[in-house]
């Protein structure tokens, strides 16, 4: 059973420019959501996704922005990169009726 | 504002020393305490849910326990490959399904 899988696992951007990061969840999985972790830090949440539609945002900006598809796989698009979204971006996805949620291994963004 | 605060941020134990790691919160309306390891680089590995004060949960040289203000993570005897950072997180009862972390603590077990 395939757990969480993202992709890219690495990723060098410079300001300005755009980027999008996937996600397909664990088997069985409806909701997904994003993470932004910093270095030291625990993660932080970007926002939900269940039956294709956002269902709770954190405190981000509006250059965030994702999407699900019928499939429940997920992309989180970043607009205008800063310097500042260097990160980790974990997905993580559970059963929106179960509490329990797994992540994947991230995708390291690095913005130059 | 929901806060979740561990202590200590770091702590380095000799193998074999057992210790504890400390999850404070303050929150209205706890849906469930989530405890996950996380290795440098990689994602957050699931541990534990504990839902209500008194619950434990054990794993390996691993328990985790819950009050109605904090949990602990106690590691008996504990072996170098459990070094990692050791995340608490709390789900709260406003509908929303988001994870509030804390920032984690650094675990190196010397052998």
């Amino acid at each position: 059973d395939a757990g969480v899988t993202q992709s890219p696992t690495h990723l060098i951007k410079t300001r300005g420019q755009q980027v999008t990061l996937r996600c397909s969840p664990k088997s069985g999985h409806d909701t997904v959501s994003w993470y932004q972790q910093a270095l030291g830090q625990g993660p932080q949440f970007i926002f939900q996704y269940y039956e294709e539609e956002e269902r709770q945002r954190g405190n981000f900006p509006d250059r965030f922005s994702g999407h699900q598809f019928p499939n429940y796989s997920s992309e989180l698009n970043v607009n205008a990169l800063l310097l500042g979204d260097s990160a980790l971006y974990l997905c993580a996805s559970s059963l929106l009726q179960n509490t329990e949620a797994f992540f994947g291994q991230g995708t390291r963004l690095t913005v130059v | 504002e929901d806060q979740v605060t561990q202590s200590p941020e770091a702590l380095r134990l000799q193998e074999g020393e057992s210790s504890s790691l400390n999850c404070s919160y303050t929150v209205s309306g706890l849906r469930g305490l989530f405890w996950y390891r996380q290795d440098p680089g990689k994602g957050p590995e699931f541990l534990f849910t504990l839902y209500s004060a008194g619950e434990e949960k054990e794993k390996e040289r691993l328990k985790a326990t819950l009050t109605k203000k904090e949990s602990f993570l106690h590691i008996t005897a504990p072996k170098p490959e459990d070094s990692a950072t050791y995340l608490c997180a709390v789900r709260v009862d406003t509908g929303r399904r988001a994870l509030t972390f804390g920032s984690g603590t650094r675990l190196q077990v010397q052998p």
